[in-house]
Protein backbone atom coordinates (compact mmCIF):
# COMPACT_ATOMS: atom_id res chain seq x y z
CA UNK A 1 0.00 0.00 0.00
CA UNK A 2 0.96 3.71 -0.03
CA UNK A 3 3.06 5.43 2.21
CA UNK A 4 2.88 8.43 4.51
CA UNK A 5 5.35 9.29 6.59
CA UNK A 6 4.94 11.45 9.76
CA UNK A 7 7.92 12.99 11.29
CA UNK A 8 8.98 13.57 14.31
CA UNK A 9 7.61 10.75 16.13
CA UNK A 10 8.28 11.71 19.57
CA UNK A 11 8.80 15.24 20.76
CA UNK A 12 8.99 17.17 24.21
CA UNK A 13 8.78 21.10 24.30
CA UNK A 14 8.35 23.82 26.56
CA UNK A 15 5.23 25.44 27.20
CA UNK A 16 5.24 28.65 25.36
CA UNK A 17 7.21 27.16 22.19
CA UNK A 18 6.01 26.11 18.98
CA UNK A 19 6.09 22.39 17.45
CA UNK A 20 5.84 21.61 13.53
CA UNK A 21 4.50 18.30 12.24
CA UNK A 22 5.16 16.83 8.79
CA UNK A 23 3.50 14.81 6.85
CA UNK A 24 4.49 13.53 3.82
CA UNK A 25 3.16 11.25 1.28
CA UNK A 26 5.85 9.19 -0.50
CA UNK A 27 4.69 7.24 -3.07
CA UNK A 28 1.54 9.15 -4.30
CA UNK A 29 0.22 12.54 -4.55
CA UNK A 30 -2.00 13.12 -1.68
CA UNK A 31 -5.09 16.13 -2.93
CA UNK A 32 -6.51 16.17 0.57
CA UNK A 33 -4.84 15.41 3.96
CA UNK A 34 -6.66 15.10 7.57
CA UNK A 35 -5.06 15.79 11.09
CA UNK A 36 -6.66 14.01 14.33
CA UNK A 37 -5.77 14.18 17.46
CA UNK A 38 -6.08 11.32 19.95
CA UNK A 39 -6.23 11.70 23.60
CA UNK A 40 -4.99 8.88 25.80
CA UNK A 41 -7.23 5.70 25.34
CA UNK A 42 -9.28 7.14 23.14
CA UNK A 43 -10.75 7.74 19.67
CA UNK A 44 -9.50 9.70 17.04
CA UNK A 45 -10.75 12.93 16.90
CA UNK A 46 -10.76 15.12 13.48
CA UNK A 47 -9.19 18.90 13.71
CA UNK A 48 -9.28 19.88 10.19
CA UNK A 49 -9.45 19.05 6.28
CA UNK A 50 -6.12 19.93 4.40
CA UNK A 51 -6.87 20.63 0.43
CA UNK A 52 -3.32 21.72 -1.50
CA UNK A 53 -3.25 25.05 -1.90
CA UNK A 54 -6.14 26.06 0.07
CA UNK A 55 -7.08 26.89 3.42
CA UNK A 56 -7.89 24.19 6.01
CA UNK A 57 -10.66 23.46 6.81
CA UNK A 58 -11.17 23.28 10.75
CA UNK A 59 -13.42 20.91 12.74
CA UNK A 60 -16.01 22.84 15.48
CA UNK A 61 -14.03 23.44 18.86
CA UNK A 62 -10.53 23.05 17.28
CA UNK A 63 -8.48 26.66 17.30
CA UNK A 64 -7.31 27.35 13.47
CA UNK A 65 -4.58 30.02 15.06
CA UNK A 66 -3.15 27.45 17.49
CA UNK A 67 -3.17 24.53 14.86
CA UNK A 68 -1.74 26.14 11.54
CA UNK A 69 -2.12 23.81 8.49
CA UNK A 70 -0.51 24.16 6.06
CA UNK A 71 -0.49 21.79 2.56
CA UNK A 72 2.15 24.08 0.35
CA UNK A 73 2.59 20.32 -2.37
CA UNK A 74 0.78 17.46 -2.93
CA UNK A 75 3.31 15.50 -0.90
CA UNK A 76 3.35 17.95 2.24
CA UNK A 77 0.99 18.93 4.63
CA UNK A 78 2.16 20.23 7.99
CA UNK A 79 0.80 21.10 11.45
CA UNK A 80 2.03 23.43 13.78
CA UNK A 81 0.97 23.77 17.46
CA UNK A 82 1.71 27.38 18.57
CA UNK A 83 2.27 28.71 21.91
CA UNK A 84 2.39 24.71 23.07
CA UNK A 85 0.63 24.10 26.70
CA UNK A 86 0.73 20.94 28.64
CA UNK A 87 -3.08 20.35 27.80
CA UNK A 88 -2.06 20.41 24.16
CA UNK A 89 0.14 16.97 24.78
CA UNK A 90 -1.30 14.45 22.51
CA UNK A 91 -1.00 11.61 19.87
CA UNK A 92 -1.35 13.65 16.34
CA UNK A 93 -2.00 11.46 13.43
CA UNK A 94 -2.08 12.89 9.91
CA UNK A 95 -3.66 10.64 6.97
CA UNK A 96 -3.74 11.36 3.24
CA UNK A 97 -5.76 10.52 0.04
CA UNK A 98 -5.33 9.89 -3.41
CA UNK A 99 -6.93 11.08 -6.33
CA UNK A 100 -8.65 7.66 -6.68
CA UNK A 101 -9.92 5.35 -4.43
CA UNK A 102 -11.61 5.86 -0.73
CA UNK A 103 -8.72 4.60 1.21
CA UNK A 104 -7.07 6.66 4.14
CA UNK A 105 -3.55 5.53 4.10
CA UNK A 106 -1.82 7.00 7.77
CA UNK A 107 1.22 8.66 9.06
CA UNK A 108 3.00 6.42 12.07
CA UNK A 109 1.66 9.38 14.59
CA UNK A 110 3.43 11.91 16.29
CA UNK A 111 2.97 11.95 20.44
CA UNK A 112 4.08 15.64 21.58
CA UNK A 113 4.72 16.33 25.37
CA UNK A 114 4.53 19.64 26.01
CA UNK A 115 6.13 20.24 29.41
CA UNK B 1 -24.63 13.31 10.24
CA UNK B 2 -22.48 10.02 10.24
CA UNK B 3 -21.58 8.39 13.71
CA UNK B 4 -20.01 4.91 14.96
CA UNK B 5 -20.59 2.76 17.68
CA UNK B 6 -18.17 0.29 19.31
CA UNK B 7 -19.93 -2.26 22.11
CA UNK B 8 -17.11 -2.69 24.56
CA UNK B 9 -14.22 -1.14 24.97
CA UNK B 10 -12.19 -4.18 25.99
CA UNK B 11 -12.76 -7.71 24.47
CA UNK B 12 -10.75 -10.57 25.67
CA UNK B 13 -10.49 -13.85 24.39
CA UNK B 14 -8.13 -17.17 24.62
CA UNK B 15 -5.75 -18.08 22.22
CA UNK B 16 -7.43 -19.89 19.36
CA UNK B 17 -10.72 -18.81 19.74
CA UNK B 18 -13.06 -16.78 17.55
CA UNK B 19 -13.10 -12.71 17.83
CA UNK B 20 -15.84 -10.83 17.57
CA UNK B 21 -15.87 -7.33 17.36
CA UNK B 22 -19.19 -5.39 17.13
CA UNK B 23 -19.62 -2.29 14.76
CA UNK B 24 -23.07 -0.33 14.17
CA UNK B 25 -23.31 3.04 11.95
CA UNK B 26 -25.48 6.11 11.18
CA UNK B 27 -25.44 7.30 8.03
CA UNK B 28 -27.32 9.27 5.69
CA UNK B 29 -25.59 8.47 2.88
CA UNK B 30 -24.69 4.81 1.79
CA UNK B 31 -21.21 4.60 3.67
CA UNK B 32 -17.82 3.83 3.30
CA UNK B 33 -16.99 1.56 5.99
CA UNK B 34 -13.75 0.74 7.60
CA UNK B 35 -11.67 -1.23 10.06
CA UNK B 36 -8.43 -0.42 11.09
CA UNK B 37 -5.86 -1.42 14.00
CA UNK B 38 -3.30 0.22 15.51
CA UNK B 39 -0.46 -1.06 18.01
CA UNK B 40 0.71 0.99 20.47
CA UNK B 41 2.48 4.57 20.21
CA UNK B 42 1.78 3.92 16.10
CA UNK B 43 -0.49 5.12 13.33
CA UNK B 44 -3.54 2.69 12.11
CA UNK B 45 -3.31 0.04 9.38
CA UNK B 46 -6.18 -0.41 7.91
CA UNK B 47 -7.58 -4.32 8.03
CA UNK B 48 -10.59 -3.68 5.67
CA UNK B 49 -12.45 -1.83 3.78
CA UNK B 50 -16.22 -1.63 2.89
CA UNK B 51 -16.97 -0.03 -0.25
CA UNK B 52 -20.62 -1.01 -1.70
CA UNK B 53 -19.77 -4.22 -3.67
CA UNK B 54 -19.79 -7.34 -1.63
CA UNK B 55 -20.80 -7.54 1.68
CA UNK B 56 -18.81 -10.13 3.15
CA UNK B 57 -15.12 -8.19 3.10
CA UNK B 58 -12.25 -9.91 3.42
CA UNK B 59 -9.24 -8.18 5.43
CA UNK B 60 -5.46 -8.48 6.56
CA UNK B 61 -4.23 -11.10 8.55
CA UNK B 62 -7.44 -13.56 8.53
CA UNK B 63 -10.36 -10.80 9.65
CA UNK B 64 -13.40 -10.09 7.86
CA UNK B 65 -16.44 -8.23 7.82
CA UNK B 66 -20.06 -8.42 6.75
CA UNK B 67 -21.86 -5.61 5.98
CA UNK B 68 -25.58 -5.53 7.07
CA UNK B 69 -27.37 -2.54 5.94
CA UNK B 70 -31.20 -4.06 7.47
CA UNK B 71 -29.14 -4.05 10.87
CA UNK B 72 -26.48 -1.27 10.76
CA UNK B 73 -23.81 -3.47 11.30
CA UNK B 74 -20.05 -3.91 9.95
CA UNK B 75 -19.07 -6.49 12.70
CA UNK B 76 -15.15 -7.90 12.29
CA UNK B 77 -14.33 -11.46 12.98
CA UNK B 78 -11.63 -13.93 13.10
CA UNK B 79 -12.08 -17.58 13.33
CA UNK B 80 -9.04 -17.98 15.60
CA UNK B 81 -6.68 -15.27 17.91
CA UNK B 82 -3.60 -15.26 17.66
CA UNK B 83 -1.50 -13.26 20.24
CA UNK B 84 -0.29 -11.28 17.70
CA UNK B 85 -3.93 -9.58 17.35
CA UNK B 86 -3.42 -7.83 20.66
CA UNK B 87 -4.40 -4.23 19.74
CA UNK B 88 -6.91 -1.50 19.52
CA UNK B 89 -8.93 -1.85 16.93
CA UNK B 90 -11.19 1.03 15.31
CA UNK B 91 -14.32 0.93 13.23
CA UNK B 92 -15.08 3.86 10.97
CA UNK B 93 -17.42 5.03 8.59
CA UNK B 94 -16.82 7.70 5.82
CA UNK B 95 -19.04 9.35 2.96
CA UNK B 96 -17.56 10.42 0.10
CA UNK B 97 -15.54 13.55 1.27
CA UNK B 98 -13.54 10.81 2.55
CA UNK B 99 -13.41 11.91 5.95
CA UNK B 100 -13.45 9.04 8.42
CA UNK B 101 -15.37 9.16 11.63
CA UNK B 102 -14.13 6.58 14.02
CA UNK B 103 -15.76 4.89 16.76
CA UNK B 104 -14.58 5.05 20.48
CA UNK B 105 -12.42 1.95 19.82
CA UNK B 106 -12.22 -1.55 21.21
CA UNK B 107 -9.03 -2.83 22.72
CA UNK B 108 -8.39 -6.73 22.36
CA UNK B 109 -6.36 -8.64 24.78
CA UNK B 110 -5.53 -12.37 23.87
CA UNK B 111 -5.14 -14.69 26.74
CA UNK B 112 -2.59 -17.73 26.17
Amino acid sequence: GAVVSQHPSRVICKSGTSVKIECRSLDFQATTMFWYRQFPKKSLMLMATSNEGSKATYEQGVEKDKFLINHASLTLSTLTVTSAHPEDSSFYICSAHGQRGTEAFFGQGTRLTVV
Amino acid sequence: AQSVTQLGSHVSVSEGALVLLRCNYSSSVPPYLFWYVQYPNQGLQLLLKYTSAATLVKGINGFEAEFKKSETSFHLTKPSAHMSDAAEYFCAVSDSSYKLIFGSGTRLLVRP
